[in-house]
């Protein structure tokens, strides 16, 4: 079992729509949860972190949690044609000094105009 | 600006070659980490810095790889005698002391013949 798992994608969404994600983690110990933005042939790029059960807002994106669940989820509301990316899920354990991120092979999101 | 910079953006090498890569972090960052990414999957950790000093390696790090952070500041991977399998992104990312947020620099993007 992988440790972080997205759904591969590709996830197609109309413009103007809401474009959901998904990302389940195996980790228990697990604290700390990000989601990152990655265009083709480009390094992500930090869109979001949420540490505590619930909701966050933040503009157009929500994140969500649910640690009973080990569920982590985006949320991006009217969604635009420049939100097409990758998205991918990381999490951190509090295994170790490092603290590193492990991801998931993130969910290839097209909107579509 | 990711906080950091990474050179050069892209390597090409022939097979069997030694290359060096150096992340270089805007300013004097106490976390920094390298990362690998090859197409279709997340990025996988490599090796963490807390100023110096290499406090975690990953088993992806094989005796062919090795990462210094003298000084504290500026950072280098070098791969030896690479192999196809070493084709990859290879991304610097850095952290302040205090959080789990993780920012990433621009990537190095290697091919190896």
């Amino acid at each position: 079992q992988k440790e972080v798992e997205q759904n591969s994608g590709p996830l197609s969404v109309p413009e103007g729509a809401i474009a959901s994600l998904n990302c389940t983690y195996s980790d228990r110990g697990s604290q700390s949860f990000f989601w990152y933005r990655q265009y083709s042939g480009k390094s992500p790029e930090l869109i979001m972190f949420i540490y505590s059960n619930g909701d966050k807002e933040d503009g157009r994106f929500t994140a969500q949690l649910n640690k009973a669940s080990q569920y982590v989820s985006l949320l991006i509301r009217d969604s635009q044609p420049s939100d097409s990316a990758t998205y991918l899920c990381a999490v951190n354990t509090n295994a170790g000094s490092a603290r590193q991120l492990t991801f998931g092979s993130g969910t290839q999101l097209t909107v579509l105009p | 600006d990711t906080g950091v910079s990474q050179n050069p953006r892209h390597k090409i090498t022939k097979r069997g070659q030694n290359v060096t890569f150096r992340c270089d972090p805007i300013s004097e960052h106490n976390r920094l980490y390298w990362y690998r990414q090859t197409l279709g999957q997340g990025p996988e950790f490599l090796t963490y810095f807390q100023n110096e000093a290499q406090l975690e390696k990953s088993r992806l790090l094989s005796d062919r790889f090795s990462a210094e952070r003298p000084k504290g500041s500026f950072s280098t991977l070098e791969i030896q005698r690479t192999e196809q399998g070493d084709s990859a992104m290879y991304l610097c990312a850095w952290a302040a002391a205090s959080t789990d947020t993780q920012y990433f620099g621009p990537g190095t993007r290697l091919t190896v013949l």
